[in-house]
Parts: C-alpha cells; sequence; structure tokens
C-alpha cells in the first residue's frame, strides 16, 4: 500500500520569505500522480500544484513550486513570497495511474498535513 | 451552484439516528468519492463511484451505506453511528477520460458530530 508522510506537523514564516514543505511517500509503482492541496480554515480543498511521477521537470504555479525527487521519493512545496492568504493546512496527496485504457477514478492517498503559519 | 456542493454543512445525531449526506457535483464529472477527516487522521478515502459504480470501498463499516443514483449525485447514508464516526466528510468528483486532466474537485464538507 502507498503511503504518504508529512513530518512537519506546523510551519512559520515571516511575510514575503520563502518557506520550504517536506513530503515523502512510499510506492512500488513507476508512474503515479503527486499533489499538494491547501485547506483554509473553510475547510474547502483546493489543489495547489499537481506533478507527474514521468515528467523529469519540477511543476511550477507562480509563487508555487516543487522539488521533486523521484528515487528519493521526495516531494516537496516551495512558497515563495509568502502572503497572509497562504495560511492553511497543506495536504501532500499520491494516486496511482490506473492500468486499464481511458483511466480510471482512483482515490488519494493524503499525509497528515502541515499547519502553515505566516507572520505579519 | 457550481461546483460541488454538499449538504447539510453540519449535523448533530444520536447514535439511533438514520441520517443522510447529500453531494451534487455541477462539473459534468463522472467520478465521484467519499472521504474521511478525522482530527487526529490523515484524509481516508472510503468510497469511489465510477460511472455510478461502486469501484472502491476502503474497508469501510456497514453503518456507512453509499448510494450514486446518477452520476451527479452521491449520498452516505449513515445508521447507527458511533461517537468516533464524528469528523469532516468530504465528497469530491473528477472527470474520467480525459487524460492527464483528473483533478478531483472537493465540496465544503459536512461536519458530522455523533453524540
Amino acid at each position: 500500500a502507498q503511503t504518504v508522510t508529512q513530518s512537519q506537523p506546523e510551519m512559520s514564516v515571516q511575510e514575503a520569505e520563502t518557506v520550504t514543505l517536506s513530503c515523502t511517500y512510499d510506492t512500488s509503482e513507476s508512474d503515479y500522480y503527486l499533489f499538494w492541496y491547501k485547506q483554509p480554515p473553510s475547510r474547502q480543498m483546493i489543489l495547489v500544484i499537481r506533478q507527474e511521477a514521468y515528467k523529469q521537470q519540477n511543476a511550477t504555479e507562480n509563487r508555487f513550486s516543487v522539488n521533486f525527487q523521484k528515487a528519493a521519493k521526495s516531494f516537496s512545496l516551495k512558497i515563495s513570497d509568502s502572503q497572509l492568504g497562504d495560511a492553511a493546512m497543506y495536504f501532500c496527496a499520491y494516486r496511482r495511474i490506473p492500468f486499464y485504457s481511458g483511466g480510471g477514478a482512483d482515490g488519494l492517498t493524503f499525509g497528515k498535513g502541515t499547519h502553515l503559519i505566516i507572520q505579519p | 451552484e457550481t461546483g460541488v456542493t454538499q449538504t447539510p454543512r453540519h449535523l448533530v445525531m444520536g447514535m439511533t439516528n438514520k441520517k443522510s449526506l447529500k453531494c451534487e457535483q455541477h462539473l459534468k464529472h463522472n467520478a465521484m468519492y467519499w472521504y474521511k477527516q478525522s482530527a487526529k487522521k490523515p484524509l481516508e478515502l472510503m468510497f469511489v463511484y465510477n460511472f455510478k459504480e461502486q469501484t472502491e470501498n476502503n474497508s469501510v463499516p456497514s453503518r456507512f451505506s453509499p448510494e450514486c443514483p446518477n452520476s451527479s449525485h452521491l449520498f452516505l447514508h449513515l445508521h447507527t453511528l458511533q461517537p468516533e464516526d464524528s469528523a469532516l466528510y468530504l465528497c469530491a468528483s473528477s472527470h474520467l477520460l480525459a487524460g492527464d486532466d483528473n483533478e478531483q474537485f472537493f465540496g465544503p464538507g459536512t461536519r458530522l458530530t455523533v453524540l
């Protein structure tokens, strides 16, 4: 079974600074997806960034970027120029790629989350 | 309504009650999911529906009974729950057969308290 580990229960960063959230995972699959989701106090889960394992290039979305190390099974999230609105729980998640053609529904395996605090 | 909606947003029930959670997606997706988010555990996948057919039951107790009458609606029927079932229940949907574009979109959740 796949597992996702987030070893930082809480992180704090000054506004406008850069912070990196860690995530490691375990899988025997060679192809899969990795995600970072954000859950603000409203509890609405919002996708921040996605990485396909077969792509060597690290994904970036504006101020958010990942450092994907496939051999080390590591998938960290870097938030640059932190803003007050970035304060939330951040969850790392894994999803395998279904084997049968046409894709298929498959659930996400989540880590326990990291609570990110932004200091003004 | 847009996106994924869930009703009710909050629910308090006794252990002998029967209640249902409702999820509706307005995104023309064809896969739907139930997740449980407890205070001390990671989000746990409960059920997966693929074109209205249940394709995964993640060892969920029978006191939780899902129903997917069509690709837009998903229910979670609850009966004889335990206090440890108190949690945030999240519904999600995604579009299949769209290559890599199968992001799961989440609803706002139902906060369930079992007394």
